[in-house]
């Protein structure tokens, strides 16, 4: 079974700074990559950033960026100028089984203070 | 911008009933799948569904569980005698490929269902 290592339950982090939100996991598969989901108070599942396994490159979406180290099956979340808006839940989910289903980790819930 | 729409976006039932939550996916989706969230909790996988059957589903998805794709838009969820732990939001997801090829899940709003 896959399992996914968020270690940082909560983080409060002054609003323009840089964060990093850390991420392990293990998976027999290593073709397989890793999601980043953002989850804020209403609820809903948005996508952010994802990180190919054979990715040359970490990859990057706007504000958000990877730190892949794939020998240490880590991808850690890196979010500069931090904004208000960014305050949520943040799940990582790497894919497994045939359909590529994602399993969540348990979420690191992200403070931003103005 | 296509969504994943669900419906309802809240529901309350008496336990012991019988619940259909309705979602519809991408239109040119292929994948779908059912997560549930227990209230502060991570959101868990329930099951997959591809080319009209269920590929993988998990030990939360037993048999008071069922899904199904009656008319090639709606997937809906079925939980046949709810019980007080089934309470949680239920996200149905759906993607056009495999994430290699693709990436991103698409995931509806939610559909919370609290069970009295």
């Amino acid at each position: 079974a896959q399992k996914i290592t968020q270690t940082q339950p909560g983080m409060f982090v002054q609003e323009k700074e840089a964060v990093t939100l850390d991420c392990t996991y293990d998976t027999s598969d290593p073709s397989y990559g890793l999601f980043w989901y953002k989850q804020p108070s209403s609820g809903e599942m948005i996508f952010l950033i994802y990180q190919g396994s054979y990715d040359q490159q970490n990859a990057t979406e706007g504000r958000y960026s990877l730190n892949f180290q794939k020998a240490r099956k880590s991808a850690n979340l890196v979010i500069s100028a931090s904004q208000l808006g960014d305050s949520a839940m943040y799940f990582c989910a790497p894919p497994s089984g045939g359909n590529e289903k994602l399993t969540f980790g348990t979420g690191t819930r992200l403070t931003i203070i103005p | 911008e296509p969504e994943v729409t669900q419906t309802p976006s809240h529901q309350v039932t008496q336990m012991g009933q019988e619940v259909i939550l309705r979602c519809v996916p991408i239109s040119n989706h292929l994948y779908f799948y059912w997560y549930r969230q227990i209230l502060g909790q991570k959101v868990e996988f329930l099951v997959s569904f591809y080319n009209n059957e269920i590929s993988e589903k998990s030990e939360i998805f037993d048999d008071q569980f069922s899904v199904e794709r009656p008319d090639g838009s709606n997937f809906t969820l079925k939980i046949r005698s709810t019980k007080l732990e089934d309470s949680a939001m239920y996200f149905c997801a759906s993607r056009k490929g495999l994430p290699r090829n693709t990436g991103e899940l698409f995931f509806g709003e939610g559909s919370r269902l609290t069970v009295l």
